[in-house]
């Protein structure tokens, strides 16, 4: 079975400020991590993903993710936030060996404040 | 380049009532997905396609059905709407590559169950 936690449900920051939104999962095998954003009244939109090699993964809009097989961690970062950011982020993990189909979080509210 | 195009955006059925939700692509996608999105549960999978011709249960399939019409198309059908579905719909289409399965997704249609 494949599980994925984001143990935040909002994430305060000021702009300027690094951010980090909080991801950890659960596979039996080797996992293939991504996150989603969603701005509002908006669709998910694909962010990054890690699949093998490098343990730090960049994406679209300056965010990056470090993939931490110790802690089954994958965190989402970025150095300096923007107010624009401000959306609700998604983790979503798929088991190498399992099911094709992703298995999504719950869901981070990101809030950045001016 | 649409992506994955949904209709309708917007939709208010009574109790008992039946409609289907269209959702369309071109990209090409082999797997296509239903999701709801309830605030605090996350994205819940409905349905799947894996391929044309093809569908399977989710997560949460009860009182829903669907038809993959074709590769392009993937419809979602509530027979006799119940006020539980209310919620924001989603499709999306995936995209296998180097071992990932991206979801490119639809920017939702919006239902209440009165």
């Amino acid at each position: 079975a494949q599980s994925v936690a984001q143990p935040e449900d909002q994430v305060n920051v000021a702009e300027g400020n690094p951010l980090t939104v909080k991801c950890t999962y659960s596979v039996s095998g080797n996992p293939y991590l991504f996150w989603y954003v969603q701005y509002p009244n908006r669709g998910l939109q694909f962010l990054l993903k890690y699949i093998t090699g490098d343990n730090l993964v960049k994406g679209s809009y300056g965010f990056e993710a470090e993939f931490n097989k110790s802690q089954t961690s994958f965190h989402l970062k970025k150095p300096s936030a923007l107010v624009s950011d401000s959306a609700l982020y998604f983790c979503a993990v798929r088991d190498s060996g399992g099911s094709y189909i992703p298995t999504f979080g719950r869901g981070t509210s990101l809030i950045v404040h001016p | 380049n649409a992506g994955v195009t949904q209709t309708p955006k917007f939709q208010v059925l009574k109790t008992g009532q039946s409609m289907t939700l269209q959702c369309a692509q071109d990209m090409n996608h082999n797997s296509m997905y239903w999701y709801r999105q309830d605030p605090g549960m996350g994205l819940r999978l409905i349905y799947y396609s894996a391929s044309e011709g093809t569908t399977d249960k989710g997560e949460v399939p009860n009182g829903y059905n669907v038809s993959r019409l074709n590769k392009r198309e993937f419809s979602l059908r509530l027979e006799s709407a119940a006020p539980s579905q209310t919620s924001v719909y989603f499709c999306a289409g995936g995209q296998e590559a180097s071992g990932a399965n991206v979801l490119t997704f639809g920017a939702g249609s919006r239902l209440t169950v009165l």
